[in-house]
């Protein structure tokens, strides 16, 4: 079984400040994703990463894939309050099955 | 282009009654997946459908059982509920069999059981 080991589980900082979050595996995935997801809505997709190594960012958000497929970290730069919700990242092994991280829940403070 | 779409949004039942959830996959996804997701965690994977057989199985017991038809849409049936069913369910869909597709997935249907 592949499980995704998320840190932290809980964000509450200041408008303004950096962030990183975590997702840590001992499995290798072949792509992973990082979602957000807003009270009552399904996930939405951030990133998918697929080369060991890979970064990319999405305007104040930078993912870095590990080099080993393992890990991944997510961070924000300049939080804004618009930033909050639940990030999601996900780790696909096989036929498309994905398999989650049980998340981190960010609050942004104004 | 509508996306995917989940029917129902909300629902209630009672202990030991049977639940149907439906989805629509994307246009032009063959592959869906449903997902539990309980209060605070993240989604756990149920079962895959692609050409309308069941292709991978999550761990969950047999009465969660599903169905695929031949337009792609596909549903999620609960038998036996037990209060701990209670959860988003959510449907995702993606194109083709390779690993790096796109996964989109649905607004979700909340199920309470009491």
């Amino acid at each position: 079984t592949q499980l995704l080991e998320q840190s932290p589980q809980f964000l509450s900082i200041q408008e303004g400040e950096n962030l990183t979050v975590y997702c840590n595996s001992s499995s290798v995935f072949s792509s992973l994703q990082w979602y957000r997801q807003e009270p009552g809505e399904g996930p939405v997709l951030l990133v998918t990463v697929v080369t060991g190594g890979e970064v990319k960012k999405l305007k104040r958000l930078t993912f870095q894939f590990g080099d080993a497929r393992k890990d991944s970290s997510l961070h924000i730069t300049a939080a804004q309050p618009g930033d909050t919700g639940l990030y999601l990242c996900a780790g696909s092994g096989g036929y498309q099955k994905v398999t989650f991280g049980i998340g981190t829940k960010l609050q942004v403070i104004p | 282009d509508a996306g995917v779409t989940q029917s129902p949004t909300h629902l209630i039942k009672t202990r030991g009654q049977q639940v149907t959830l439906r989805c629509s996959p994307k246009s032009g996804h063959d592959t869906v997946s449903w997902y539990q997701q309980a209060l605070g965690q993240g989604p756990q994977f149920i079962f895959q459908y692609y050409e309308e057989e069941e292709r991978q199985r999550g761990n969950f017991p047999d009465r969660f059982s599903g169905h695929q038809f031949p337009n792609y849409s596909s549903e999620l049936n609960v038998n036996a509920l037990l209060l701990g069913d209670s959860a988003l369910y959510l449907c995702a869909s993606s194109a083709g069999t390779g690993d790096r597709n796109t996964i989109y997935f649905g607004e979700g249907s909340w199920l309470t059981v009491v």
